[in-house]
C-alpha cells in the first residue's frame, strides 16, 4: 500500500460524455503526476501538479483537465469521452526532492 | 524526443535467473527507472540508476551503461510471484520544478512457469 489513493475505481461512460477521477497523494507529497495506460502498454504521461499549479504535460488534447488542491489533492477530467480514451488512469505522488513515485491503484475507465 | 524500447514478453523458470533488456534514446540524461506491475495493480518501484553500473538490491539487480543507451534488470531465484509486467522509465532530460515526469517502455512481460 503506497498510501495514494484513487476513486472511482471503475467507471463506464458513453462516448461525448465528461469524467472526473480523483487522487489522494500521500502525506507529504505535494507533487501529483497523471498517466494513461491503455491495455498491453506502458503508462503515458498526462500531466503533472506542483504545489497546485500545472507543471507539465504529456501529448494529451486539451480536452484532458485537471486541478490540484491546497490538501494536494487531485482531479482528472476529460470532456468529450472517446472510445480511445478507454484506458487504466493512474496518478502518482512524490515528494519535490524525491526521485521515487508512488502510485496509486488506479480508475479502469471504458467508454462505450 | 525519447524512445525506449524492451522485449514485449519473457518466459523464465522458477529458480532460475533472467534479464530484461532496456535501451533507450533521450535528449538528456536524468537517469533510469525500473518498475513492477502485476496485473490490474499499481507499478511499484524497484530501482533508479544514474551512474554505470551494476546496483544490487536483493534477488534484483539494475545496471546502466549511459554510453550505450542501455539498461538490464536482473532477476534471481525466480519466484512464481515475480510473474509480472517490468517496465522501463526515463525522465526528461531537462531539470525542472516537481519530481520526474516519466517516459515509460511498453513494458516486459515476464511470465516464471515451475
Amino acid at each position: 500500500e503506497t498510501g495514494v489513493t484513487q476513486s472511482p475505481t471503475h467507471l463506464i461512460k458513453t462516448r461525448g460524455q465528461q469524467v472526473t477521477l480523483r487522487c489522494s497523494s500521500q502525506s507529504g507529497h505535494n507533487t501529483v503526476s497523471w498517466y494513461q495506460q491503455a491495455l498491453g502498454q506502458g503508462p503515458q504521461f498526462i500531466f503533472q501538479y506542483y504545489r497546485e499549479e500545472e507543471n507539465g504535460r504529456g501529448n494529451f488534447p486539451p480536452r484532458f483537465s485537471g486541478l490540484q488542491f491546497p490538501n494536494y489533492s487531485s482531479e482528472l477530467n476529460v470532456n468529450a469521452l472517446e472510445l480511445d480514451d478507454s484506458a487504466l488512469y493512474l496518478c502518482a505522488s512524490s515528494s519535490p526532492t524525491g526521485y521515487e513515485q508512488y502510485f496509486g491503484p488506479g480508475t479502469r475507465l471504458t467508454v462505450t | 524526443g525519447q524512445n525506449i524500447d524492451q522485449p514485449t514478453e519473457m518466459t523464465a523458470t522458477e529458480g532460475a535467473i533472467v534479464q530484461i533488456n532496456c535501451t533507450y534514446q533521450t535528449s538528456g540524461f536524468n537517469g533510469l527507472f525500473w518498475y513492477q506491475q502485476h496485473a490490474g495493480e499499481a507499478p511499484t518501484f524497484l530501482s533508479y540508476n544514474v551512474l554505470d553500473g551494476l546496483e544490487e538490491k536483493g534477488r534484483f539487480s539494475s545496471f546502466l551503461s549511459r554510453s550505450k543507451g542501455y539498461s538490464y534488470l536482473l532477476l534471481k531465484e525466480l519466484q512464481m510471484k515475480d510473474s509480472a509486467s517490468y517496465l522501463c522509465a526515463v525522465p526528461p532530460g531537462r531539470s525542472g520544478a516537481g519530481s520526474y515526469q516519466l517516459t515509460f517502455g511498453k513494458g516486459t512481460k515476464l511470465s516464471v512457469i515451475p
